[in-house]
């Protein structure tokens, strides 16, 4: 099981050009979460599903940034377009979709907007 | 709103001595309280969870409602302890988690 698979591991792009994210969640697992980090900083939820439906996408700014889960497995996220400040590690999870239950991570895809 | 509070962001311990992650929140509900560590260059991963009451790698953690308190302790420190960690609540019906601001945990041979 090779867990929650993300790409690219590493992104540079210019400012103002879009950019996107991609997850492939645990198998079975119907929960899938982005969260950004940014530099010292502990995650921070963008938006989570349950299924294809978003279930809370309340912290995700919504001028620019987009996510899709159309099939209830991959997702991907978007950002069009990028600003500096965009500039963080962006991390998917996944889990059962059952109360409580622990989530699990990607190893992270680290944009750098220039 | 819920908030976790990690007081400290870097800890530096000797190899042997006590370790004691401090963590706060407040949350109005119930709440569930969790401890995941990033080793260097590895993925983020739950370490443990107050609902579990055990103790792994060494590390226990105690919910303390009266306080707002879940601090991560381990009595004797390991050199592959050192680590990021961050302490995180999860909001019962919503089922939203928030993360604190994480506590590098440098162990000192």
């Amino acid at each position: 099981e090779a867990g929650v698979v993300q790409s690219p591991r590493y992104k540079i792009i210019e400012k103002k050009q879009p950019v996107a994210f991609w997850c492939n969640p645990i198998s079975g697992h119907n929960t899938l979460y982005w969260y950004r980090q940014n530099l010292g900083q502990g995650p921070e939820l963008l938006i989570r599903y349950e299924n294809e439906e978003a279930v809370d996408d309340s912290q995700l700014p919504k001028d620019r940034f987009s996510a899709e889960r159309l099939k209830g497995v991959d997702s991907t996220l978007k950002i069009q377009p990028a600003e500096l400040g965009d500039s963080a590690v962006y991390l998917c999870a996944s889990s059962l979709a059952q109360l409580n239950t622990e989530a699990f991570f990607g190893q992270g895809t680290r944009l750098t907007v220039v | 709103a819920q908030r976790v509070t990690q007081p400290e962001k870097l800890l530096s311990v000797f190899k042997g001595a006590p370790v004691e992650l401090k963590c706060n929140y407040s949350y109005s509900g119930s709440p569930e309280l969790f401890w995941y560590v990033q080793y260097s260059r590895q993925r983020l991963q739950l370490l443990l969870r107050h609902i579990s009451r055990e103790s792994i790698k060494g590390f226990t953690a105690d919910l303390n409602k009266g306080e707002t308190s879940f601090h991560l302790k381990k009595p004797f420190a390991q050199e592959e302890d050192s680590a990021m960690y961050y302490c995180a609540l999860l909001s019962g019906g919503y089922q939203k988690v928030t993360f604190g601001t994480g506590t590098k945990l440098q162990v000192i041979p």
